[in-house]
């Protein structure tokens, strides 16, 4: 299912800090999920993804976890920067091959 | 990575007429290609699924007389709002997936309907 109607969450961290942005999915039966950064007025940019046969992966910078047990993603973002700012998404591909998209995150990162 | 470009970035059109959005995958084909809805602040709301060769599936809920997908070639997804109305102004962001797994994204479309 998808998360349409709710506003975004916000999250804000300190230059320099870890974040952690975090993901509840709906679909148990999902097998692949994506994390998005969306810049305003711009699409959604890839950043991460994972298979439900793992429960870690780790990119340059960031690191996703998979707890499909809780149904819940997280995205980790080390030494946060000014250009991180942005809102972040994941999606969960469900069994049809679409790609649905939960709430959001608004990270907001202080110079 | 794989690039989908999108046009127009943006349309202002007047009520009761209707918009046509392209949708290119650039550097690879793409039998699917995804159409989403954005509202200020909201996330993406999945609207329809477009199918190279056949029909379009829409996601329930969207009116499939009214967002009109037309899927000619491997490469090209059209989306046309037709008799558009100030409540169908919204950011349409189309979307395919690489090598059937990883989903790009266009640069999407800001429609205003006056």
């Amino acid at each position: 299912g998808e998360s349409v109607g709710l506003h975004l969450p916000t999250l804000s961290v300190q230059e320099g800090d870890n974040s952690i942005i975090n993901c509840a999915y709906s679909n148990s039966a999902s097998d692949y999920f994506i994390w998005y950064k969306q810049e305003s007025g711009k699409g959604p940019q890839f950043i991460i993804d994972i298979r439900s046969n793992m429960d870690k992966r780790q990119g340059q910078r960031v690191t996703v976890l998979l707890n499909k047990t809780v149904k819940h993603l997280s995205l980790q973002i080390a030494a946060t920067q000014p250009g991180d700012s942005a809102v972040y998404f994941c999606a969960e591909r469900a069994t049809g091959n679409q790609f649905y998209f939960g709430t959001g995150t608004s990270l907001t990162v202080i110079p | 990575g794989a690039v989908v470009s999108q046009h127009p970035s943006r349309v202002i059109c007047k009520s009761g007429t209707s918009v046509k959005i392209e949708c290119r995958s650039l550097d690879f084909q793409a039998t699917t290609m995804f159409w989403y809805r954005q509202f200020p602040k909201q996330s993406l709301m999945l609207m329809a699924t477009s199918n190279e060769g056949s029909k379009a599936t829409y996601e329930q809920g969207v009116e499939k007389d009214k967002f009109l997908i037309n899927h000619a070639s491997l490469t090209l997804s059209t989306l046309t709002v037709t008799s558009a109305h100030p409540e169908d102004s919204s950011f349409y962001i189309c979307s395919a997936p690489a090598g059937n797994e990883k989903l790009f994204f266009g640069s999407g479309t800001q429609l205003s309907v006056l």
